[in-house]
């Protein structure tokens, strides 16, 4: 079945270091993939997203690239600092079918930042 | 997510009661979503609304139903709630199906 998972449930990092999160999709069919942030009693929030028709997206600090050959979704943080600690996840947006415009989420990373 | 707010923010019952949990945006999206969020797992679709006349189930509908009153409001009804429905429960919306959902602070729920 259609499915979104992560490689790493957990991530520690120093502040100022680089950080990257990794995901696997297996529905060749997304077009469209999200990564989101979950800070503790709050809901996910976007922090950026990519189309399937390319390959590597940047905003602010934050970088995802996608391999659609091998189904890989990353996010990458540049100087992470503590405020980026939270539950990472990616998410798929199905193309067509019977799962059109229907969102899956991936377990979820736990990144903690160490000052 | 201001623009979406979801009531209650907490809630405790007992088995076997009636629960609805309300939805509401301001950001102007006709599609609205149900999320249910367990420890240790990513959110599950329990149901979704691309406009007021269209409901949808999600991949873990039995036990819950939905009411989309208005574009603004979605609300998620428990019938006769079980402990296996403890979990925190997150409303979205979204302006088109290709793009990012937006997310309520959700309503964290206790059956016993």
């Amino acid at each position: 079945g259609e499915s979104v998972g992560l490689h790493l449930p957990t991530l520690s990092v120093q502040e100022g270091d680089n950080s990257i999160i990794n995901c696997a999709y297996s529905n060749s069919a997304s077009d469209y993939f999200i990564w989101y942030k979950q800070e503790s009693g709050k809901g996910p929030q976007f922090i950026i997203d990519i189309r399937s028709n390319m390959d590597k997206r940047q905003g602010q600090r934050v970088t995802v690239l996608l391999n659609k050959t091998v189904k890989h979704l990353s996010l990458q943080i540049a100087a992470t600092q503590p405020g980026d600690s939270a539950v990472y996840f990616c998410a798929e947006i199905s193309a067509g079918g019977t799962s059109y415009g229907k969102l899956t989420f991936g377990q979820g990373t736990i990144l903690t930042v160490h000052p | 997510d201001a623009d979406v707010t979801q009531t209650p923010r907490n809630r405790i019952t007992k088995t076997g009661k009636r629960i609805m949990l309300e939805c509401s945006q301001t950001k102007g999206h006709d599609r609205m979503y149900w999320y249910r969020q367990d420890p240790g797992l990513g959110l599950r679709l329990i149901y979704y609304s691309f406009d007021v006349k269209d409901i949808n189930k999600g991949e873990i509908s039995d036990g819950y139903s939905v009411s989309r009153q208005a574009q603004a409001k979605f609300s998620l009804s428990l019938e006769s709630a079980i402990p296996n429905q403890t979990a925190l429960y997150f409303c979205a919306t979204s302006l088109a199906s290709n793009q990012p959902q937006h997310f309520g602070d959700g309503t964290r729920l206790s059956i016993l």
